[in-house]
């Protein structure tokens, strides 16, 4: 049973257009969510994160969303660039912290 | 500087074989991981060492063998290797336990033949 789930196994956008990336999870305990970035060949490296008691988070041009009501979030990527084209998983943990859970990830392309 | 590293990145085996596979990071964190990204490419949480303790042992048979010599290492030793192991393995470290700002490696693409 996946805990966290993106049910877009591919996004394709433009280069300077929205790029919006979307993160379902079922877990109410779940307190903090990130998103990483991957690269073929390459491990997940960390982008930007949220804890709960946020409902936005900004670095430049990432922008995480949180809905808990909803228990949804989402990557907004503006404006968007070809090197931003990469596989972005989502993931949660619980307030011990120890353990993320991933999502089965997103694949992001933005044609020039 | 490689932060994560990870030997070999490829490695390709016979079923029934024994196979090591070497993490080292050299960030000063406490605590390291190991991640199998299956066929689906999900990635699931295998291990987790803090300062040389097995923290996390997810359902994973046994025949899976983690081994932390010092803080900087987590070597993952498979034994009776099965075509189900099939899959890339990514160690991945946090500065301390609980932090959930994890660095990966650029993992290691296992394939039992």
């Amino acid at each position: 049973d996946q805990q966290v789930k993106q049910n877009s196994p591919s996004l394709s956008v433009q280069e300077g257009r929205i790029s919006i990336l979307n993160c379902d999870y079922t877990n109410s305990m779940f307190d903090y969510f990130l998103w990483y970035k991957k690269y073929p060949a390459e491990g997940p490296t960390f982008l930007i994160s949220i804890s709960s008691i946020k409902d936005k988070n900004e670095d430049g041009r990432f922008t995480v969303f949180l809905n808990k009501s909803a228990k949804h979030l989402s990557l907004h990527i503006v404006p968007s660039q070809p090197g931003d084209s990469a596989v972005y998983f989502c993931a949660a943990s619980n307030n011990a912290g120890n353990m993320l859970t991933f999502g089965g990830g997103t694949r992001l392309m933005v044609k020039p | 500087d490689t932060a994560v590293s990870q030997t070999p990145k490829y490695l390709v085996t016979q079923m029934g074989n024994d196979k090591s596979i070497k993490c080292e990071q050299n960030l000063g964190h406490d605590t390291m991981y190991w991640y199998k990204q299956d066929s689906k490419k999900f990635l699931k949480i295998m291990f987790s060492y803090n300062n040389k303790e097995l923290i996390i042992n997810e359902t994973v048979p046994n025949r899976f063998s983690p081994k932390s010599p010092d803080k900087a290492h987590l070597n993952l030793h498979i034994n009776s290797l099965e075509l189900g192991d099939s899959a890339v393995y990514f160690c991945a470290s946090s500065q301390v336990f609980g932090n959930r700002e994890q660095y990966f490696g650029p993992g290691t693409r296992l394939t039992v033949t």
